[in-house]
């Protein structure tokens, strides 16, 4: 099946810094992805919809100056946390749809922590 | 807001068939439904989604009523590594912007 990679996997940070999360299609071409959060014990919140050569669609109440969000490419999409803060700490999933549109695939998440 | 709803947790007898509901009342008509399910600390893993027609693979069985208003996740013979979150969510297959919202889910227990 599909494969969708995450880097890092995990990431501890002081506050104050930014943090770039990568987020890649292996063996498909991803013409929209998405970023979600996760805080514990809770659903999957969705963040922003990219996608490629286009500007990210945020959704309401996510800065879109503090989570910037670059699809630069049919593979990769990146989500930097620009001057983090421990609130920002949470489980960060990216999630592709392929060309075909019919199944969306996730990644594996990274865990951020911010000291 | 979600446009699905179900129960946020279940227990299943180890070997059992675990049936997990899922109410979208408001689906449209060119919405499919999808399941996946999220073991801890994990990302989502896609299972199985349909349209109106029954679908089995090789992990599960999805069974949409007529009305299209609610479906039903089978796994057949639970297992241990079945215990995880189940969600399932409608959306429009293709790209571009679409508002997926994820639900609570429900926590399946697979019980020795």
């Amino acid at each position: 099946g599909a494969v969708v990679s995450q880097h890092p996997s995990r990431v501890i940070c002081k506050s104050g810094t930014s943090v770039k999360i990568e987020c890649r299609s292996l063996d498909f071409q991803a013409t929209t992805m998405f970023w979600y959060r996760q805080f514990p014990k809770q659903s999957l919140m969705l963040m922003a919809t990219s996608n490629e050569g286009s500007k990210a669609t945020y959704e309401q109440g996510v800065e879109k100056d503090k989570f910037l969000i670059n699809h630069a490419s049919l593979t990769l999409s990146t989500l930097t946390v620009t001057s983090a803060h421990p609130e920002d700490s949470s489980f960060y999933i990216c999630s592709a749809i392929s060309v075909s549109g019919k199944r969306q695939f996730f990644g594996p998440g990274t865990r951020l922590t911010v000291l | 807001d979600a446009k699905t709803t179900q129960p946020p947790s279940m227990d299943c007898a180890e070997g059992r068939a675990a049936n997990l509901p899922c109410n979208h009342s408001t689906i449209s008509g060119n919405e499919y439904v999808y399941w996946y399910r999220q073991i801890h600390s994990q990302g989502p893993q896609y299972i199985i989604h349909g349209l109106k027609n029954n679908e089995t693979n090789e992990m599960a069985s999805l069974i949409i009523t007529e009305d299209r208003k609610s479906s039903t996740l089978i796994l057949p013979h639970a297992t241990l590594r079945d215990t995880a979150v189940y969600y399932c969510i409608v959306r429009v297959p293709g790209g571009g912007y679409q508002k997926v919202t994820f639900g609570t889910g429900t926590k399946l227990q697979v019980i020795p």
